[in-house]
């Protein structure tokens, strides 16, 4: 069965530290890999994606993940944080069965604390 | 080009009643999903649609259904509301040249169920 799971539901970090946000996920067949950004009352946003090529990718506002298939992983990086990049962080997949295809499973979600 | 629209962007209704949500997906884009955000459930996929047609469909109740019109607006029904469907509710749309392919997301309709 597929999953996808957020290791941590709540990260504070100081201002200009570096920061991974941590996502797993479980299948048996090819996935493509997403993390969306969520500020308060607010939709999602997308930060990045993995859906062929090469394994680290870059996104929006500084963040990076690699995708590493043999640990099933694809942790989002980001060397120095700012206020502003407080929020929420959802790690998401499409699983490759298919006719479901464009049904994407989400994460948990980790809660984002950047303080001064 | 303008983003994925949601209106209305709150709603309040009271239990037993029925709701109807539109998105209008970005420019261009043929696919639209629609998913429910819950701090206790999280995000959950309710329905995709393409083509006017409904291609893909989670766990949810018949009170959930929706439908996508040729221009690709798509709208959704919630009917008897009940209190737990109390939650943001978000739209994506994809373009669908290739799958599989990136969903962009609106801002959302929070429905209170009173």
């Amino acid at each position: 069965a597929q999953s996808v799971t957020q290791l941590d539901s709540q990260v504070p970090v100081f201002e200009e530290a570096p920061v991974e946000l941590r996502c797993n996920y479980s299948s048996s067949v090819s996935v493509y890999l997403f993390w969306y950004v969520q500020y308060p009352n607010q939709g999602l946003q997308l930060l990045l994606k993995y859906l062929s090529g090469s394994t680290l990718v870059k996104g929006i506002n500084g963040f990076e993940a690699e995708f590493n298939k043999s640990q099933t992983s694809f942790h989002l990086r980001k060397p120095s944080v700012h206020i502003s990049d407080t929020a929420e962080y959802f790690c998401a997949v499409l699983f490759d069965r298919g006719s479901t295809l464009g049904r994407l499973y989400f994460g948990r979600g980790t809660q984002l604390t950047v303080w001064p | 080009k303008a983003g994925v629209t949601q209106t209305p962007r709150y709603l309040i209704k009271t239990r037993g009643q029925q709701v109807t949500l539109s998105c209008s997906p970005i420019s261009g884009h043929r696919s639209v999903s629609w998913y429910q955000q819950t701090p206790g459930q999280g995000l959950q996929f309710l329905f995709e649609y393409f083509s006017e047609t409904q291609r893909n469909k989670g766990n949810f109740p018949g009170r959930f259904s929706g439908r996508q019109f040729s221009n690709s607006r798509s709208e959704m029904n919630v009917s008897t509301l009940e209190l737990g469907d109390s939650a943001l509710y978000l739209c994506a749309s994809s373009l669908e040249m290739d799958r599989p392919d990136t969903q962009y997301f609106g801002p959302g309709t929070r429905l209170t169920v009173l």
